[in-house]
């Protein structure tokens, strides 16, 4: 069945650090791929997207590209700020249905 | 702007209550989910709904069931709430069910049962 694999946090980074966390997803066809952010004490807010093999998604200095070769969608950030710290969730849309499939969340902690 | 809210941000109830979690979106979303979501294990789906009193069995809808008298309104019922059902209830809602449909998520609902 489809799934998606998240690198497993904490993850603690400095101030204007490079940021990669990293998804895998195993899907039977072409699914849409999804990076959700949790700030704490909320719910989950879309961050970016792709819809399609090769698509780059990119909010808010994030960016992530679908690779199909490598069935991978990993979430970078160039220089993070302390507002990054947050979770963050990749996730799948496979057929019809709109049902997604998440990963279990990589917590991020900026410190000054 | 896209809105779903849910009736309460945290509740505190005893083993054996019956329990509603109240979910409702502005967006004339045709979908509604429900998740909850509990540490190491990511987001589980209990039952979504694609239209006005359908509802389908997610992953994990033991001890649980909804209800969906209007569009705008989706309603989690635990029945006779267990210590096991202490966790964060996540409510979404989607336009339509095409794979690229974004879910717009509620600000959550922390459960702990006693």
């Amino acid at each position: 069945g489809d799934s998606v694999t998240q690198m497993e946090g904490p993850v603690t980074l400095s101030e204007e650090a490079f940021l990669t966390i990293n998804c895998t997803y195993t899907a039977t066809g072409y699914p849409s791929l999804f990076w959700y952010v949790q700030y704490p004490g909320e719910g989950l807010q879309l961050l970016l997207k792709a819809t399609k093999a090769d698509d780059k998604g990119s909010n808010k200095g994030f960016e992530a590209t679908y690779r199909k070769e490598t069935t991978s969608f990993h979430l970078e950030k160039g220089s993070v700020q302390v507002s990054d710290s947050a979770v963050y969730f990749c996730a799948l849309s496979e057929w019809t249905g709109n049902q997604f499939y998440f990963g279990t969340g990589t917590s991020l902690t900026v410190i000054p | 702007d896209v809105k779903v809210t849910q009736s309460s941000r945290y509740l505190v109830k005893r083993t054996g209550e019956k329990v509603f979690l109240e979910c409702v979106q502005d967006m004339d979303h045709e979908n509604m989910f429900w998740y909850r979501q509990d540490p190491g294990l990511g987001l589980r789906l209990i039952y979504f709904s694609y239209d006005v009193k359908m509802k389908e069995k997610g992953d994990i809808p033991e001890g649980y069931s909804v209800s969906r008298e209007k569009k705008e309104r989706f309603s989690l019922i635990l029945e006779s709430a267990s210590t096991n059902q202490t966790s964060m209830y996540l409510c979404a809602s989607s336009l339509g069910r095409r794979d690229t449909d974004t879910q717009y998520f509620g600000p959550g609902t922390r459960l702990t049962v006693l």
